[in-house]
């Protein structure tokens, strides 16, 4: 099956600070990637979609200013989580679409568990 | 507008018990797709089952099994002699068949099976 990665599967950083969590279809061209966000004890939020070539197009609610996205290539896409703050502290699941027996499957990532302090 | 509803927010059972986790979903598409995936503690979604509108029968994989009812919007699952290993959060999602394709998750199933 098509295998998704994250890159880090778990970071710490400091308030005000930038971080960068990279997803990658490895076996796969994905023109279209997921980041979704998932608080403790809570359901997988979509924060955006992320068009290969072109802007990404952000949920209601959320601040594309502070959650860069960019899809440079059919196989990566990058969220960037600008000047932190522990209220980012969340596990950021990216999910990469491809299509499949003439509809679109998405397939999930391991996720990145951001921690801000 | 689509919605999916687990009114279970946890479930603990013995081990050896069978365990119905339900969903409910509510969509204008004719044709969508229904998913069960399992979060266990690590975090990673695993992928159980993908069902689409047209396909009504019920499925059965192992010790897992699935019903379908289009009539109720249901798409219950079941866990039949449930393990420690069973434990998990459990998610049901529904996903549009037009726009972005996106995906619309429940709010999750925590089950805890004790041995």
């Amino acid at each position: 099956g098509a295998v998704v990665s994250q890159h880090p599967s778990r970071v710490i950083c400091k308030s005000g600070t930038s971080v960068k969590i990279e997803c990658r279809s490895l076996d796969f061209q994905a023109t279209t990637m997921f980041w979704y966000r998932q608080f403790p004890k809570q359901s997988l939020m979509l924060m955006a979609t992320s068009n290969e070539g072109s802007k990404a197009t952000y949920e209601q609610g959320v601040e594309k200013d502070k959650f860069l996205i960019n899809h440079a290539s059919l196989t990566l896409s990058t969220l960037t989580v600008t000047s932190a703050h522990p209220e980012d502290s969340s596990f950021y699941i990216c999910s990469a679409r491809v299509q499949f027996r003439g509809t679109y499957e998405q397939y999930f990532g391991p996720g990145t568990r951001l921690t801000v302090t | 507008a689509q919605k999916v509803t687990q009114a279970q927010t946890e479930i603990s059972v013995v081990e050896k018990e069978d365990v119905t986790l339900d969903c409910v979903y509510e969509t204008r598409d004719t044709t969508y797709y229904l998913f069960w995936y399992k979060q266990p503690p690590s975090g990673e979604l695993v992928f159980l089952i993908r069902r689409n509108s047209f396909d009504e029968q019920n499925e059965i994989s192992g010790r897992y099994s699935w019903n379908f009812q289009k009539s109720t919007s249901s798409f219950n699952f079941t866990i039949t002699a449930s393990q420690v290993v069973d434990s998990a959060v459990y998610f049901c999602a529904l996903k549009e068949t037009s726009g972005t394709y996106k995906y619309i998750f429940g709010t999750g199933t925590r089950l805890k099976v004790l041995a």
